[in-house]
């Protein structure tokens, strides 16, 4: 069954760098665009940035635009977040999603990991 | 960018009683495929949000027939027809017509 697995949270200092990955299995990784949201502590939910099925079109939310950068390895199945330049309100649980395809939704989530930015 | 609203930002509810939240967005979600790029999440306590309706009405795989979403344009509705209490949590909407794609705050069901 599809399964999306991240890695990579941890505590990290104001202005660090974080690499977030995904591991996708359970199904064909490299026709599906994906994404990943975010949630601070207690709170909604945060659309972070989404990538197409071979990575040419990215596109980002406009509080991560220019110090996160998302990408993907299609011979590997994982989808990356490299997050730059981190602040104390990046703190959150990460998500990364399956999109369905034909603005059909985000199908499948991942359980998320833990980024906390703290000195 | 499309800011999304949502009302109630609280929502007890009986279980076998109907339930209906109400989102709206800054402009129109109404593609000119004649779809509206709208979707409604729920988050059950301690799990990921997992997808309930896309393009405004249509149940994802798995969902059960008591929820429904209707709407168009700048005004949307999620109802429950009968609440289980399998059902609280906080339910989303989300809009995707365009990019930065955005949460509405979220309505946090639960039970009376």
């Amino acid at each position: 069954q599809e399964q999306l697995v991240e890695s990579g949270g941890g505590v990290v200092q104001p202005g660090r760098s974080l690499r977030l990955s995904c591991a996708a299995s359970g199904f064909p990784f490299r026709s599906y665009d994906m994404h990943w949201i975010r949630q601070a502590p207690g709170k909604g939910l945060e659309w972070v940035a989404v990538i197409s099925y071979d990575g040419s079109k990215k596109y980002y939310g406009d509080s991560v635009k220019g110090r996160f950068t998302i990408s993907r390895d299609n011979s590997k199945n994982t989808l990356n977040l490299q997050m730059n330049s981190l602040r104390a309100e990046d703190t959150a649980v990460y998500y990364c999603a399956k999109d369905r395809g034909d603005n059909s939704g985000m199908g499948y989530w991942g359980q998320g990991t833990l980024v906390t930015v703290s000195s | 960018d499309i800011v999304m609203t949502q009302s109630p930002l609280s929502l007890p509810v009986t279980p076998g009683e109907p339930a209906s939240i109400s989102c709206r967005s800054s402009q129109s979600l109404l593609h000119s495929s004649g779809y509206n790029y709208l979707d409604w999440y729920l988050q059950k306590p301690g799990q990921s949000p997992q997808l309930l309706i896309y393009v405004g009405s249509n149940r994802a795989p798995g969902v059960p027939d008591r929820f429904s979403g209707s709407g168009s344009g700048t005004d949307f509705t999620l109802k429950i027809s009968r609440v289980e209490a399998e059902d609280v949590g906080i339910y989303y909407c989300m809009q995707t017509l365009q990019t930065p794609f955005t949460f509405g705050p979220g309505t946090k069901v639960d039970i009376k």
